[in-house]
């Protein structure tokens, strides 16, 4: 069955370090989305991508954020400078129809640890 | 504000019990999910609803859109329906809105 991918599974970094958080949707979607979850917290959505470009994205998205898609497979996303309150699981999910009418696929997420 | 809210916070059952979990939101929706999250932390989309009522195996999921209420019900539970139900709504645009989940824990 397919399914979307991330990577790294957990990463440890240190306060102001860039990171990357890569994943691989699953191939004949076209709506991919990042969320996150602060330890004992709910899921939050962080962006929405379609069409190469953000289509939606929430207040926690500031500039220290961004996202890509470089080669038609991976979704990537990027925090410039990490904070400490940064640390937290990150989800990829990808859908083939739009987020309010599609299922979601979430990845086993990338758990980001900022020391 | 659009809240989303779960009942209860915690369940604990005996396997072969009848499970009930419940979902309200403030506003109406263009759609309902209910997810459930693994004890290490991977989350599966178990249904999307916008109307009526949903069945898989055990689990059976309805909406109510005049009261902006839905359940989660799974018959005949067993040990390994122990996670994290998760209910989590969208209005419209590409975002859900989660709930804070209900940790079901199913002992033998």
């Amino acid at each position: 069955e397919p399914e979307v991918t991330q990577t790294p599974s957990h990463q440890v970094t240190q306060m102001g370090q860039e990171v990357i958080l890569r994943c691989v949707p699953i191939s004949n979607h076209l709506y991919f989305y990042w969320y996150r979850q602060i330890l004992g917290q709910k899921v939050e959505f962080l962006v929405s991508f379609y069409n190469n470009e953000i289509s939606e994205k929430s207040e926690i998205f500031d500039d220290q954020f961004s996202v890509e898609r470089p080669d038609g497979s991976n979704f990537t996303l990027k925090i410039r400078s990490t904070k400490l309150e940064d640390s937290a699981m990150y989800f990829c999910a990808s859908s083939v129809l739009r987020g309010s009418t599609g299922e979601l696929f979430f990845g086993e997420g990338s758990r980001l640890t900022v020391l | 504000k659009n809240e989303v809210e779960q009942s209860p916070q915690n369940l604990t059952a005996q396997e072969g019990e009848f499970i009930t979990i419940n979902c309200s939101y403030s506003v109406g929706i263009s759609a309902l999910h209910w997810l459930q999250q693994h004890p290490g932390g991977g989350i599966v989309s178990l249904f999307m609803l916008s109307s009526g009522k949903k069945k898989h195996g055990r689990l059976i999921a309805t909406i109510n859109i005049q009261e902006k209420h839905s359940s989660l019900h799974i018959t005949a539970s067993h040990p390994r329906d122990s996670a994290v139900y998760i209910c989590a709504v969208s209005y419209n645009t590409d975002k859900l809105i989660f709930g804070t989940g209900t940790r079901l824990q199913v002992f033998p």
